[in-house]
């Protein structure tokens, strides 16, 4: 177990719907990472918070956006979703933005239909 | 930029076979971290390694090793005396020291561990 937890677990939905995904980081870490993982794709990073300020974007969709509240935990808003959106999102966490490895929760399995 | 290619997609062993899995990278950067992480059947990835650019001493940890050479881009790990519960997708992994580090993955090794 990191430590890391990601709710919901399994998430269905249908195309054009909206969905929030939710990530607490563990205990004293102030990085969170969002990372999505397709077949065709593979592991791709999306964005990363830092204590509350957006510090990095990756190839993150402009129907997507995150944020990270003040308690540390943070949410990853998928908009207007498409089949091609169906993916396992993680979550990952790490103490700084230095030298500090990270580590993931165990996903979201978001299936689009 | 930055790129990790893995270029075994799968292997498939026998158990108590050492096996090696080979990781090659690109950066520009003189500093980085290497990562390898774990993702069993049940999906989640585990951290099993980082790794300083500046540390080129290889690494042992029970069964597995890792072979850091700067010269050749390369960042292996070997498993040795391998497991059935070794078996699981294995990625390498790189990150800038400064900035966001945020992990560069590589498309992943499929490593099944037959009985």
């Amino acid at each position: 177990d990191s430590g890391v937890t990601q709710t919901p677990k399994h998430l269905i939905t249908a195309t054009g719907q909206r969905v929030t995904l939710r990530c607490s980081p563990r205990s004293g870490d102030l990085s969170v990472y969002w990372y999505q993982q397709s077949l065709d794709q593979g592991l791709q990073f999306l964005i990363q918070y830092y204590n509350g300020e957006e510090r990095a974007k990756g190839n993150i969709l402009e129907r997507f956006s995150a944020q990270q509240f003040p308690d540390l935990h943070s949410e990853l808003n998928l908009s207007s979703l498409e089949l091609g959106d169906s993916a396992l999102y993680f979550c990952a966490s790490s103490f700084g933005t230095g030298k500090s490895e990270q580590y993931f929760g165990p996903g979201t399995r978001l299936t689009v239909t | 930029a930055q790129k990790v290619t893995q270029a075994q997609t799968e292997i498939s062993v026998v158990e108590k076979e050492d096996v090696t899995l080979d990781c090659v990278y690109e950066t520009r950067d003189t500093t980085y971290y290497l990562f390898w992480y774990k993702q069993p059947p049940s999906g989640e990835l585990v951290f099993l390694i980082r790794r300083n650019s500046f540390d080129e001493q290889n690494e042992i940890s029970g069964r597995y090793s890792w072979n850091f050479q700067k010269s050749t881009s390369s960042f292996n790990f070997t498993i040795t005396a391998s497991q059935v519960v070794d078996s699981a997708v294995y990625f390498c992994a790189l990150s800038e020291a400064r900035g966001a580090q945020k992990l560069v993955f590589g498309q992943g090794t499929r490593l099944t561990i037959n009985p």
